[in-house]
């Protein structure tokens, strides 16, 4: 199975800053996914992020709030933009090639102050 | 849409003894693939099993083996000889076979283990 790293592990944050989270995978995978885990609560998919084009944000979420990039098959990058105390959660990556079962990366413990 | 129900919030159980956890789940869909997933306090996501909605035989690896229940939509995976480090927050998934990108979780069960 897939491994997949993520940094940062976590950080605090001030209000209306941007911070990006990377996300590496051991191989390479057809669709990598960013979710969001909010404190005691399960994961909500913000979008999925294709390889060579845009990618496809879930409702109640979009591209100017959390930009995503996929330059290639292994890597993905989530923006967290303009942060707000809303925005403390846990981001998590996760990735998944063909038919195969998703994997998840530790996660990203975001806290803005 | 999906959706996946998990009834219980938070279970306890023994070391050693047995605990079995419920889900649920709602679908109009004829080919999807179930999962339990395990986060523990370290947060990462680990797959512990997963059943083909096709497989009339439920799924066992080592010690977590689930109850596929088709035609009542449940799915419940149960643990034996529990371990401490079985504790962790599980959570039930399900995704299409029509749709693979689409995952819907449930609510999660908090599982404590006592020594």
């Amino acid at each position: 199975s897939a491994v997949i790293s993520q940094k940062p592990s976590r950080d605090i944050c001030q209000r209306g800053t941007s911070l990006t989270i990377q996300c590496q995978v051991d191989s390479q995978v057809t669709m990598m996914f960013w979710y969001r885990q909010q404190p005691g609560q399960s994961l909500t998919l913000i979008a999925t992020a294709n390889q060579g084009s845009e990618a496809t944000y879930e409702s109640g979420f979009v591209i100017d709030k959390f930009p995503i990039s996929r330059p290639n098959l292994t890597f993905s990058t989530l923006t967290v933009s303009n942060m707000s105390p809303e925005d403390s959660s846990i981001y998590l990556c996760s990735a998944r090639d063909s038919n195969q079962p998703q994997h998840f990366g530790d996660g990203t413990r975001l806290s803005i102050l | 849409a999906q959706t996946v129900t998990q009834s219980q919030p938070e279970m306890s159980v023994q070391e050693a003894e047995t605990v079995t956890l419920s889900c649920t789940y709602d679908t109009s869909e004829s080919d999807y693939y179930l999962f339990w997933y395990k986060q523990p306090p370290s947060r990462q996501m680990i797959l512990v099993i997963r059943q083909e909605a096709y497989k009339q035989q439920n799924a066992t690896e080592n010690r977590f083996s689930v109850n596929f229940q088709k035609a009542a939509k449940s799915f419940s995976l149960k643990i034996s000889d529990s371990q401490l480090g079985d504790a962790a927050m599980y959570f039930c998934a399900y995704r299409s076979g029509y749709n693979f990108n689409k995952f819907y979780f449930g609510s999660g069960t908090k599982l404590n283990v006592k020594p």
